[in-house]
């Protein structure tokens, strides 16, 4: 496609429950990154992937958050027994190789929202 | 650890007037310093990547400058714009093990007031 892609747009949850986020990269980028923003903050780092293999999940807050990307394209994040501090927007990102000196495009985001 | 900090938080001029949003970061030891733009409820959008090796981008009205001795990086904006009303964001990559992901600032949220 054009640019990342990611849905749904907006989710709500209730606490406790599991939710399942989508990224679409742009065809052809290698690297996909995973990101979450709060509320008047920057978004903080989650996951990268090259390929179809996690490069660095050193930003997963715990066990409960899992990423996978099977073909080296789409990208599942996968939270599991949400909590209301989860909340927050979940930002996707890709880049042409990885490179440290790639830009990286963002997709419009999802906004998860635990009740 | 990288830190990025961008001051103001928040700024707000009239139409036609040039401006600076500022940034700085701890580790000088960065690859490069990227500005992205945010839209209410959207995602970022990329502005200018900086590399290590230059000292400045431009883009039709925007430029950005680098100076990693003094860990400090500035968007200057010209002529502004109602249209340039959003939240300006700074990214640098970690400089010690993956240097893929993004260390971000909070942001300055830029009015331009027609």
């Amino acid at each position: 496609g054009a640019g990342v892609s990611q849905t749904p747009s907006n989710k709500v949850t209730e606490k406790g429950k599991y939710v399942e986020l989508r990224c679409d990269p742009i065809s052809g980028h290698t690297a996909l990154y995973w990101y979450r923003q709060s509320l008047g903050q920057g978004p903080e780092f989650l996951i990268y992937f090259q390929g179809t293999g996690a490069a660095d999940d050193s930003g997963l807050p715990n066990d409960r958050f899992f990423a996978v990307r099977p073909e080296g394209s789409v990208s599942t994040l996968k939270i599991q027994r949400t909590e209301r501090g989860d909340s927050a927007v979940y930002l996707c990102a890709s880049s042409y190789d990885g490179r440290s000196t790639d830009t990286q495009y963002f997709g419009p985001g999802t906004r998860l929202t635990v009740l | 650890k990288q830190e990025v900090t961008q001051i103001p938080a928040a700024l707000s001029v009239p139409e036609g007037e040039n401006l600076v949003l500022n940034c700085s970061f701890t580790d000088s030891a960065i690859y490069n310093l990227q500005w992205f733009r945010q839209d209410p409820g959207k995602g970022l959008t990329s502005l200018l990547l900086i590399q290590s090796s230059q000292r400045e981008q431009t883009s039709g009205r925007l430029n950005a400058s680098l100076d990693k001795s003094s860990g400090r990086s500035t968007l200057y904006i010209a002529a502004s714009q109602p249209g340039d009303s959003a939240t300006y964001l700074c990214a640098a990559p970690i400089s010690s093990g993956s240097a893929r992901q993004l260390t971000f600032g909070s942001g300055t949220q830029l009015t331009v007031l027609p």
